[in-house]
C-alpha cells in the first residue's frame, strides 16, 4: 500500500531564515505530487504540483519554491521566510481518477 | 472554471441523530466529486468519491453521499452521528475534462460538532 511521509512534523523558524520541508511517497511510481498550505485550520491553498522529476508548476507566486529531485520526493523551500509563511503544510499524491492522499503535515511557525 | 461551496461553516448535531454536511459544485463538464475528513493537526483523509454510476455513494466510517446533478449538490450524510465524527470536512471537485494535472478544487470546510 502507499504511504506518504512528511518531515519535520513541527518547525519554528525566525523571519528571514531558510526553509526546507520534505515529502516522500512509498508504494507507487511516478505519482502526481502536490504541496498545499492550510491557514487557520481551514481552506487549502494549492502551492505547487508536479507530474514528474524536475517538473514543477506553481499556482501562486510567492516566497516559496519546490523541487522534485527524485520520483517519489517533493521538497518545499524558501530562501527567506516571512511571517505570512506560517501555516500547516500538506503534501499529497493523487490516485486515479483523482482522489488525493495526504501526508501528516508540517506545522510551521515563523517568529 | 470549477468551484465548490460549503455553505455551512459549522454543523452541530446530537449523538445518534442523522447528520448532513452540504456541498454544491460548479463545473463546465461532468464532475468527479470527493469528500475528505480532517482531524486536528492531521492531514486530510479520503472518505468517498463519485465518478459515475449510482447517485448514492458509500464510503468509510459509515458515511455516504448523494450526487444530485440537477441541484449540482453532493451532500455528505450519516444515519447516526458519533462523537468521534467531530472533525473538519472538505468537499472537492474535479472537472473530468480538466486535463493536464487534473486540478482539484477544495471547499472551505465545514466543522462538524457532534454533541454527546
Amino acid at each position: 500500500s502507499q504511504t506518504i511521509h512528511q518531515w519535520p512534523a513541527t518547525l519554528v523558524q525566525p523571519v528571514g531564515s531558510p526553509l526546507s520541508l520534505e515529502c516522500t511517497v512509498e508504494g507507487t511510481s511516478n505519482p502526481n505530487l502536490y504541496w498545499y498550505r492550510q491557514a487557520a485550520g481551514r481552506g487549502l491553498q494549492l502551492l505547487f504540483y508536479s507530474v514528474g522529476i524536475g517538473q514543477i508548476s506553481s499556482e501562486v507566486p510567492q516566497n516559496l519554491s519546490a523541487s522534485r529531485p527524485q520520483d517519489r520526493q517533493f521538497i518545499l523551500s524558501s530562501k527567506k521566510l516571512l511571517l505570512s509563511d506560517s501555516g500547516f503544510y500538506l503534501c499529497a499524491w493523487r490516485s486515479d481518477p483523482g482522489e488525493q492522499y495526504f501526508g501528516p503535515g508540517t506545522r510551521l511557525t515563523v517568529t | 472554471a470549477q468551484s465548490v461551496a460549503q455553505p455551512e461553516d459549522q454543523v452541530n448535531v446530537a449523538e445518534g441523530n442523522p447528520l448532513t454536511v452540504k456541498c454544491t459544485y460548479s463545473v463546465s463538464g461532468n464532475p468527479y466529486l470527493f469528500w475528505y475528513v480532517q482531524y486536528p493537526n492531521r492531514g486530510l483523509q479520503f472518505l468517498l468519491k463519485y465518478i459515475t454510476g449510482d447517485n448514492l455513494v458509500k464510503g468509510s466510517y459509515g458515511f455516504e453521499a448523494e450526487f444530485n446533478k440537477s441541484q449540482t449538490s453532493f451532500h455528505l450524510k450519516k444515519p447516526s452521528a458519533l462523537v468521534s465524527d467531530s472533525a473538519l470536512y472538505f468537499c472537492a471537485v474535479r472537472d473530468i475534462y480538466s486535463g493536464g494535472y487534473q486540478k482539484v478544487t477544495f471547499g472551505t470546510g465545514t466543522k462538524l460538532q457532534v454533541i454527546p
